[in-house]
């Protein structure tokens, strides 16, 4: 059964930095490329982040270019989201996705989805 | 980046009746190199992550009943409940995978009425 668990979300400061996790299990981790998606209290999904399998493809969404940075290590079968220089339009559930698709950032919808982590920025 | 824009943002459907939500993106999710169009549905339930429904704009993903479907091509696409039950309440998002960044729609509510 695949799971994702994500971790890590919680109360920060504007300007602080947050780092979240996810734990993949009941598939092979580094055969698919893997996304962040959020959503802010009562709104719509966002996509925020994605690399492809070997980590070689990555981009991430306008809104958090230069502060918040996407990784993966294969061996422990994790992906992470390191956020920095929060902001208040930062705060929201956030998502971890399996994509189908192995090397691109497109090209594949997401089949599963963890239950998210909620990061609240507030002072 | 391609704008993708749902309609309506909600409707109240009685139950045992039709319910259809259409997704219009700003530019082709057409491939036509596997002329697949790159468009996907979720739902999400209160409380719960989105749920994969629909995926290559028309293929239902396994577990899903059949009174969902999912049709259209290009910039226009329609999912549509064929008889309403009361566990499909819920917000449905429309996603294309075509280009980065992947976008959603808004989201469309559907209540009972």
């Amino acid at each position: 059964e695949v799971q994702l668990v994500e971790s890590g979300g919680g109360l920060v400061q504007p300007g602080r930095s947050l780092r979240l996790s996810c734990a993949a299990s009941g598939f092979n981790f580094d055969d698919f490329a893997m996304h962040w998606v959020r959503q802010a209290p009562g709104k719509g999904l966002e996509w925020v982040a994605g690399l492809s399998w070997n980590s070689a493809s990555i981009a991430y969404a306008d809104s958090v270019k230069g502060r918040f940075t996407i990784s993966r290590d294969n061996a422990e079968n994790s992906l992470y989201l390191q956020m920095n220089s929060l902001r208040a339009e930062d705060m929201a559930l956030y998502y971890c996705a399996k994509s189908v698709v192995k090397a691109a950032i497109n090209k594949g919808y997401f089949d599963y989805w963890g239950q998210g982590t909620l990061v609240t920025v507030s002072s | 980046d391609i704008v993708m824009t749902q309609s309506p943002d909600s409707l109240a459907v009685s139950l045992g009746e039709r319910a259809t939500i259409n997704c219009k993106s700003s530019q082709s999710v057409l491939y036509s190199s596997n002329n697949k169009n790159y468009l996907s549905w979720y739902q999400q339930k209160p409380g719960q992550p989105p749920k994969l429904l629909i995926y290559w704009a028309s293929t239902r993903e396994s577990g899903v009943p059949d009174r969902f479907s999912g049709s259209g091509s290009g910039t226009d696409f329609t999912l549509t409940i064929s008889s309403l039950q009361a566990e499909d309440v819920a917000v449905y998002y429309c996603h294309q995978y075509y280009s980065t960044p992947p976008k959603f729609g808004q989201g469309t509510k559907v209540e009972i009425k």
